[in-house]
């Protein structure tokens, strides 16, 4: 299958800074990207749909001046906590989609702890 | 709306006997359907999908999938677990899009020797 890879795997912020969160697609052209925030023993709720050169459609309850999509490349978009908090603490999944594809690739996912 | 429901959080099963993973789904069209499974601290892995045809869906790693209708469920199946198969399992809805996803709540697989 094709591979999406997140980058970084891991991170540490302090409150009140911004973090950014890469998601690439390495062996495609994702025309569309998701992401998904699972909070722990939680299931995945999608945040945010992005097509290249959009803006990103944002689910219910998502704020999007919080969480800053970019997907300016056919192989990667990015999310932008923006002063992150606590709260915002969570396991964040991206998953790709190439233009004739029948099947979403999920990336590895990033950790973010906020403290 | 659509909704996906899991009805066991946790199961745990011996070495070497079956598992069954419950899904059901709400949805007023046939859904596309899904089941992940994803290890700690990692993304998700596609077991297997359903989107119309033969009822009985084979995926990797052993596991298969009988979508039924009639019940609104797309229960998942293994005759023979191993211990490499403890792990969080997700049943997810999909629309009109691939990928975007309504996730159940997952259940969580202990394999015991």
């Amino acid at each position: 299958g094709a591979v999406v890879s997140q980058h970084p795997s891991r991170v540490i912020c302090k409150s009140g800074t911004s973090v950014k969160i890469e998601c690439r697609s390495l062996d495609f052209q994702a025309t569309t990207m998701f992401w998904y925030r699972q909070f722990p023993k939680q299931s995945l709720m999608l945040m945010a749909t992005s097509n290249e050169g959009s803006k990103a459609t944002y689910e219910q309850g998502v704020e999007k001046d919080k969480f800053l999509i970019n997907h300016a490349s056919l192989t990667l978009s990015t999310l932008t906590v923006t002063s992150a908090h606590p709260e915002d603490s969570s396991f964040y999944i991206c998953s790709a989609r190439g233009l004739m594809g029948t099947e979403a690739f999920f990336g590895q996912g990033t950790r973010l702890t906020v403290v | 709306a659509q909704s996906v429901t899991q009805p066991d959080i946790h199961i745990t099963v011996s070495e070497g006997a079956s598992l069954e993973l419950r899904c059901n789904y709400s949805y007023g069209a046939t859904p596309y359907l899904f089941w992940y499974v994803q290890s700690p601290g990692q993304g998700l892995q596609l077991l297997l999908k359903y989107f119309s045809g033969d009822t009985l869906v084979q995926g990797i790693k052993g596991f298969e999938a009988e979508f039924k209708r009639s019940q609104s469920s797309f229960n998942l199946r293994k005759p023979s677990v191993h211990w490499s198969d403890a792990a969080e399992y997700f049943c997810a809805v999909g629309t009109d899009s691939w990928g975007k996803f309504q996730f159940g709540a997952g259940t969580q697989v202990v394999v015991t020797p």
